[in-house]
């Protein structure tokens, strides 16, 4: 079956503006997942739906970033005001619920901010 | 604040050899932990979900073990092939919270 996809696979974007990244989650999972992965170095959590809300926020940054999930399927994540360092792979995630469920990852968005 | 540690960073094995690769992680309250091999350039592939209760997971030429009261995680994988080339990351998850804490991953290069 299909698996986790992400859109766009690359986003080249200027300091400043605003980017939208899409996940499109395994059908039937109703857990999804962010998380950015900087060069080198392992993932590191964002955000966590249940559904439609974001059972935990708890990663994000600052409030530039954020996310939704509007009807419990597709998600987006919403970064404002772009800086050189959210420069990163956003890596997204989805299981079948929450608790011991395996994660499924997508192939990612590789974000340039120049 | 649970911090997860891969070492060593890279590991560069003859084709053939057993590899075995560390985890090890300070909060011993987990629910799981998840091993995961990257390609580079790619998202991340599951290969092992050990639930807190459980000593080790097989697939195929993969085990994982796990030591929770020692904070410990080892992968071995049997009988290297070029194609294992690639980084594995190591991630728990807390018993509180649902989402995963990385290492920062260890590169393996099997060489023919």
């Amino acid at each position: 079956g299909a698996g986790v996809s992400q859109t766009p696979s690359n986003k080249v974007t200027e300091k400043g503006k605003y980017v939208e990244l899409r996940c499109d989650p395994i059908s039937g999972h109703t857990a999804l997942y962010w998380y950015r992965q900087s060069l080198g170095q392992g993932p590191e959590f964002l955000i966590y739906f249940q559904g439609t809300g974001a059972a935990d926020d708890s990663g994000l940054p600052n409030d530039r970033f954020f996310a939704v999930r509007p009807e419990g399927s597709v998600s987006t994540l919403k970064i404002q005001r772009t800086e050189r360092g959210d420069s990163a792979v956003y890596l997204c995630a989805s299981s079948l619920g929450a608790g011991g469920y395996e994660q499924y990852f997508g192939p990612g968005t590789r974000l340039t901010v120049t | 604040k649970q911090e997860v540690t891969q070492i060593p960073a890279a590991l560069s094995v003859p084709e053939g050899e057993n590899l075995v690769l560390n985890c090890s992680f300070t909060d011993s309250a987990i629910y799981n932990l998840q091993w995961f091999r990257q390609d580079p350039g790619k998202g991340l592939t599951s290969l092992l979900l050990i639930q807190s209760s459980q000593r080790e997971q097989t697939s195929g030429r993969l085990n994982a073990s796990l030591d929770k009261s020692s904070g410990r995680s080892t992968l071995y994988i049997a009988a290297s092939q070029p194609g294992d080339s690639a980084t594995y990351l190591c991630a728990v998850r807390g018993a509180a919270g649902n989402k995963l804490t990385f290492g920062g991953g260890t590169r393996v290069l099997v060489k023919p």
